[in-house]
């Protein structure tokens, strides 16, 4: 049982390149959420897709641009990347909000540096 | 601005021990509170969610505890375990839908 796939799972990026985060589950799940994690500083949300189609900005968008490809995917792009945003990336998705008490499942991470 | 908070940041404890991860949160107006494990190099598995209707949520030797009015949280967890050992998150839900984490407390539980 697959659940959250994240790809690629390791990147180094030089300052300025360009790169992009893909996400998929197989649960048949309408909401999907990208989160960076900093040491110290917990989860912070990034963007997240409550619904196929619809995207919406979390606490730390700046820098970042999302796309739901369909209700499967759900991928996060940097421009242009920089140090700053050296960090743990993590996808979720869950069946629907949250706030309902729906349980949220976590991809294993992408690990970004940026030199 | 939510702002959650947990204590403490790292704990060590002897096998077989009884113990409590502390969880704060400022603004009381939540529609749940979860608990997350997450193990090095992994990502966070949903232990515990407690809706903000409910006092307490129990699953196996976990028992997590919600007192919404005061803002606060607790782990415990009974006769503790080597395979215990992990990082605990908390992380609240507010009406917008988004959930807002704690810094996490790191168990390491001794043989």
């Amino acid at each position: 049982n697959a659940g959250v796939t994240q790809t690629p799972k390791f990147q180094v990026l030089k300052t300025g390149q360009s790169m992009t985060l893909q996400c998929a589950q197989d649960m048949n799940h309408n909401s999907m959420y990208w989160y960076r994690q900093d040491p110290g500083m917990g989860l912070r949300l990034i963007y997240y897709s409550a619904s196929e189609g619809t995207t919406d900005k979390g606490e730390v968008p700046n820098g970042y641009n999302v796309s739901r490809l369909n209700k499967r995917e759900f991928s996060l792009r940097l421009e242009s990347a920089a140090p700053s945003q050296t960090s743990v990336y993590f996808c979720a998705s869950s069946e629907s909000l949250i706030a309902s008490g729906n349980t949220i499942y976590f991809g294993e991470g992408s690990w970004l540096t940026v030199v | 601005k939510q702002e959650v908070t947990q204590i403490p940041a790292a704990l060590s404890v002897p096998e077989g021990e009884n113990l409590v991860l502390n969880c704060s949160f400022t603004d009381s107006a939540i529609y749940n509170l979860q608990w997350f494990r997450q193990d090095p190099g992994k990502g966070l598995t949903s232990l515990l969610l407690i809706q903000s209707s409910q006092r307490e949520q129990t699953s196996g030797r976990l028992n997590a505890s919600l007192d919404k009015s005061s803002g606060r949280s607790t782990l415990y967890i009974a006769a503790s375990q080597p395979g215990d050992s992990a990082t605990y998150l908390c992380a609240v839900t507010d009406a917008g839908n988004m959930l807002t984490f704690g810094g996490g407390t790191r168990l390491m539980v001794k043989p």
